[in-house]
């Protein structure tokens, strides 16, 4: 069975440009995850979504982090306009059900904003 | 809020040898303990979980004990390979109980560098 899928696997951009994200959870899993791993802060949970619907965004660390689940099966993180401190790995991790405790995580996305 | 102390937060050993990693947090209501292995350009993966109710879990080598009263729990691996090396991080969940629903946000530690010799 295929995993939690994550796109692109790197991106590279200036800071100012906007960036876009995308996870693809585990068939079947109602609870996508967006977190972020940095050295100073570790990993640390940006937005959950529940059946499509956000229920807690209160770790998006600003307004130019933004955080879309149009469907089941695609998500997306947007970080507009990006600045150098966005740099960091992005995980997008999946629960079967809001029941359920087990999340599963993607490989990754690393960012670099120069 | 939840938080979560790892540690050591390197560790090395001698291929064959036992490896213990400790984690303390501090919200009694968490119920929901698992640990994550993170090899280089990977993403975390699952590898062992317990919940409030239980003290101890084992899966193979690995196993996790949890004391609820002193707060902290802990992952053992016995008869450690040189595949074993890799960040291992802990995390505690408190349920949302607001919600009715399992939910609770991931805290993790700041993870453990474990290094297995051959």
């Amino acid at each position: 069975d295929a995993g939690v899928i994550q796109s692109p696997r790197h991106e590279v951009t200036e800071m100012g440009q906007e960036v876009t994200l995308r996870c693809k959870p585990i068939s079947g899993h109602n609870s996508l995850f967006w977190y972020r791993q940095t050295m100073m802060r570790g990993l640390e949970l940006l937005i959950y979504f529940n059946n499509n619907v956000p229920i807690d965004d209160s770790g998006m660390p600003e307004d130019r982090f933004s955080a879309k689940m149009p469907n089941a099966s695609f998500s997306t993180l947007k970080i507009q306009p990006s600045e150098p401190r966005d740099s960091a790995v992005y995980f997008c991790a999946s629960r079967l059900n809001r029941y359920t405790y087990e999340q599963y995580f993607g490989p990754g996305t690393r960012l670099t904003v120069t | 809020g939840e938080n979560v102390e790892q540690h050591p937060s390197t560790l090395s050993v001698q291929e064959g040898d036992s490896a213990v990693i400790k984690c303390t947090y501090s919200d009694s209501a968490s119920n929901y303990f698992p640990w994550y292995k993170q090899e280089l350009g990977k993403g975390p993966q699952l590898i062992i979980d317990i919940r409030s109710n239980v003290g101890e879990k084992k899966d193979q080598r690995i196993a996790v004990t949890l004391n609820k009263t002193a707060k902290h729990f802990s992952l053992h691996i016995t008869e450690t390979q040189p595949e074993d090396s890799a960040v291992y991080f802990c995390a505690a969940s408190t349920p949302d109980g607001s919600r009715g629903t399992s939910y609770g946000k991931l805290t993790f530690g700041q993870g453990t560098i474990l290094t297995v010799h051959p």
